[in-house]
Parts: C-alpha cells; structure tokens; sequence
C-alpha cells in the first residue's frame, strides 16, 4: 500500500532557529501534499496545501511565512518552521494524496518540535 | 462549510463487549466520510470511507460503519472490542477541494 515517510521522529531545537520536515511518498507519487498541526488532545488544524511544482495554499491565520511548505517534487514535500519559538512546538504531520487516490489520505507517522 | 462533530471525548468499554464510537456530519452535497485511527505519537492510519453504496461500509481491524443520511451520522462499531484497539479515533469529511475536515477525536479506552 501507500507509505508515506516523515522525517524526523523527533526533533528539539533552540529558540530563533530554523527547523526543517521532510515528507516522502515512498511508492506513489503525490500530487498533493497536506500539512496539518495537531496540539495535545486535540484535533488536526490542516495548515496548508502543497501543489506539486506550485506554492502552497495556506489556511486562515497560518503564517506563510514563518512555515514555508516546498513541493518540489512529486515525492517529497518540506515544511520549514522559520526562527523558531517556544508557542510552535507541537506535533506536525503531513499526508498525501497519489493521482489516483483522491479519496484516501495517506499519512505519515508525524514529527514532534519541541522549541526551547 | 463541512464539518464533523464527535460529541464524545472518550468512550470506555470492557474487552469482548461491542463498542460505538459517534460521529455526526454536515456537509454541503454528497457526503465522503472516513474513520481514522492514531495511536500515540503516530500518525494517523485509514480505517474505512464511505463514498457510496451500501450504508454499511467494513474497514480494517474488524471495524465497520453506518452511514445515516436521515440522521446525518456516520458511527464507527466493532462487534467485540479487544484492547489493542485502545487508540483516538477520528471521523473525517472530505471537502469538494478534496480538503480533508476532522473531529476532534475521541478516545476510546478498552478495558481488559
């Protein structure tokens, strides 16, 4: 079936940095990508939308550019968390959908920022 | 605008005993609804969907779904609930962007 890769697992970094996730399909190629944030106990807030060799549709009240989504190809989309601050760690997790499969998002395991 | 509503946070239930996990819709046109499952600190793994056809949709892990146009709902079952299935559980609506919209989940807590 469709896996999608997200790396990495877990990362921690400091304050004002920059931090980048990358999102894989391993064995389809996605023509879209979605980006969503989710906060303890609670649901997912979809970020943006990544269009293959387009810019990324954002989602009322996200920050274009303090998350800057990149989809250069049609199996690898990046998300860059920009000067990083304490109030954006969170779970982050990106999902996929292939040409032929509209209908079923495939997610990857998720990324966990924990900004000090 | 769609949207889904889990009017449950958590749902407790013994192992061996059937559980129901609600979910209630509102869309604009047909309905494409899905169940998901996460588990800690994972993502989330595709469960079922209903898209047409028969209001009685089987999934993964033994799950199955009824659609209820009348009732706009959309509940997850499982005949005899085992403890690994102890997990969040996430109704989904799908947009005709193809965006997807989830609940805010609902824990479901299987009991040995």
């Amino acid at each position: 079936g469709a896996v999608v890769s997200q790396h990495p697992s877990w990362v921690i970094c400091k304050s004002g940095t920059s931090v980048k996730i990358e999102c894989r399909s391993l064995d389809f190629q996605a023509t879209t990508m979605f980006w969503y944030r989710q906060f303890p106990k609670q649901s997912l807030m979809l970020m943006a939308t990544s269009n293959e060799g387009s810019k990324a549709t954002y989602e009322q009240g996200v920050e274009k550019d303090k998350f800057l989504i990149n989809h250069a190809s049609l199996t690898l989309s990046t998300l860059t968390v920009t000067s990083a601050h304490p109030e954006d760690s969170s779970f982050y997790i990106c999902s996929a959908r292939g040409l032929s499969g509209a209908n079923v998002l495939t997610f990857g395991a998720g990324s966990r920022l924990t900004v000090l | 605008a769609q949207s889904v509503a889990q009017p449950e946070d958590q749902v407790n239930v013994a192992e061996g005993n059937p559980l129901t996990v609600k979910c209630t819709y509102s869309v604009s046109g047909n309905p494409y609804l899905f169940w998901y499952v996460q588990y800690p600190n994972r993502g989330l793994q595709f469960l079922l969907k209903y898209i047409t056809g028969d209001n009685l949709v089987k999934g993964s892990y033994g799950f199955e779904a009824e659609f209820n146009k009348s009732q706009t709902s959309f509940h997850l079952k499982k005949p005899s609930a085992l403890v690994s299935d102890s997990a969040l559980y996430f109704c989904a609506v799908r947009d005709g962007f193809n965006k997807f919209y989830f609940g805010s989940g609902t824990k479901l807590n299987v009991k040995p």
